[in-house]
């Protein structure tokens, strides 16, 4: 079955900018979406496709994709913007439809 | 106010079974596919089955295929989820997510907008 990939940890410096990326044949195909979840919370959606947010999400956080890969990009991070995101997409074949995650990464705002 | 309202986790000794449920409100529910995710203590996210808007078909995760069904009553705007032959490797957050798309240069972008809070299965004898 396919997968997506992502950097298990990533750091930023307060104000700085940084990239989250997803990697899976998958995204060739379907468009990511990206999900933003605090501890003890539900994941939120932040962005989906080529650089759609949901209302409520700043502009500063922004999705892309190139191939097999979809990125966010968050510029000028913020402390509340340390959480754990994660990427997912879909893939199908003839006879078979999958959901797939990415395993998700860990921003640190330093 | 437009939510979705998950219900029905516990403890539950291997090898049984449990149903949870999945309320939604403040939207039309039959008008959208829904989803189970779930995540394990620590873990990340993990896709378990959806169904369509009108329950005429239905997808499920290659671990939980045979063990676990996904149902609606648009009626009762409740999605369910029956989960038999319970396993350690079960234990987690279920959560309910509402799936919308958007075309896009000539596909759709599908994305999960509306989630639950979830309901804790622990599977433990």
């Amino acid at each position: 079955s396919s997968e997506l990939t992502q950097d298990p940890a990533v750091s930023v410096a307060l104000g700085q900018t940084v990239r989250i990326t997803c990697q899976g044949d998958s995204l060739r195909n379907y468009s990511a979406s990206w999900y933003q979840q605090k501890p003890g919370q539900a994941p939120v959606l932040v962005a989906y496709g080529k650089n759609n947010r949901p209302s409520g999400i700043p502009d500063r956080i922004s999705g892309s994709s190139s191939g097999h890969t979809a990125s966010l990009t968050i510029t000028g991070a913020q402390a509340e913007d340390e959480a754990d995101y994660y990427c997912n997409s879909r893939d199908r074949t003839v006879n078979h439809l999958e959901v797939l995650f990415g395993g998700g990464t860990r921003l640190t705002v330093l | 106010q437009v939510q979705l309202v998950e219900s029905g986790g516990g403890v539950v000794q291997p090898g049984r079974s449990l149903r949870l449920s999945c309320a939604a409100s403040g939207f039309s529910f039959s008008n959208y596919d829904i989803h189970w995710v779930r995540q394990a203590p620590g873990k990340g996210l993990e896709w378990v089955a959806f169904i369509w808007y009108d329950g005429s078909q239905k997808y499920y995760a290659d671990s939980v295929k045979g063990r676990f069904t996904i149902s609606r009553d648009n009626s009762k705007n409740t999605l369910y989820v029956e989960m038999n032959s319970l396993r350690a490797e079960d234990t987690a957050i279920y959560y309910c997510a509402r799936e919308k798309w958007a075309a896009a240069g000539g596909r759709r972008n599908y994305y999960f907008d509306l989630w639950g809070q979830g309901t804790l299965v622990t599977v433990s004898s």
